[in-house]
């Protein structure tokens, strides 16, 4: 069955530093993938999308990397700030059309000062 | 321009009773998606609707249902409620069917089961 595995219940980074999240999943070939941020008692929010095709995709202090062959995608938050302690999921949805949206548990991201 | 909103935020049921749950999505958005999320099985999908036609369901028993209207809006209900049942509920909505759309989410129904 399909499976996705986020690599850490928690992770704790010095301020400053590069964050780096990871997301596997195997018995899959997503045709997308997705990363949220979620605050305690909010819903997640959407911050990248990225496509089979693509094997990196950027946003401000945000870094995407998809590897297929790998079944793996590397989330990466440069320059950390306290503000971006949160948890961090990743999604995968099928290429079929009656493919459903799968989370991965996430990644609880704490950065101190 | 307004996001998901959700109704209501809190809710406390017992055993065997029903709820209807509640959302609103983005102004223009045509799918909503319904979603569970519990400390140990994480965020997991219930099913989604476009165009008031239920596109995808996820394993769950026939116990939870919904609907959409023609306006979007998107409505869940529990019947017979189990403990288990005690979970955040969310709801996320997309332009476009689900998939290489990005959801975006209410801040979710808490309920809680006696």
């Amino acid at each position: 069955s399909q499976k996705i595995e986020q690599n850490s219940e928690a992770l704790n980074i010095q301020e400053g530093k590069t964050a780096t999240l990871t997301c596997n999943y195997t018995n899959y070939s997503p045709a997308y993938l997705q990363w949220y941020r979620q605050d305690p008692g909010r819903g997640p929010v959407f911050l990248l999308l990225i496509r089979e095709n693509e094997k990196e995709k950027r946003k401000e202090r945000l870094k995407v990397t998809f590897d297929t062959t790998l079944k793996q995608s590397l989330f990466h938050i440069t320059a950390s700030q306290p503000a971006d302690s949160a948890t961090y999921l990743c999604a995968l949805e099928g290429d079929s059309s009656a493919s459903k949206i799968i989370f991965g548990s996430g990644t609880r991201l704490s950065i101190r000062p | 321009k307004a996001g998901v909103t959700q109704t209501p935020r809190y809710l406390i049921k017992t055993r065997g009773q029903q709820v209807t749950l509640s959302c609103s999505p983005i102004s223009g958005h045509r799918s909503v998606s319904w979603y569970q999320q519990t400390p140990g099985q994480g965020l997991q999908f219930l099913f989604e609707y476009f165009s008031e036609t239920q596109r995808n369901k996820g394993n769950f028993p026939g116990r939870f249902s919904g609907r959409q209207f023609s306006n979007s809006r998107s409505e869940m209900n529990v019947s017979t409620l189990e403990l288990g049942d005690s979970a955040l509920y969310l709801c996320a909505s997309s332009s476009g069917p689900q998939g290489n759309q990005p959801q975006h989410f209410g801040d979710g129904t808490r309920l809680s089961i006696l």
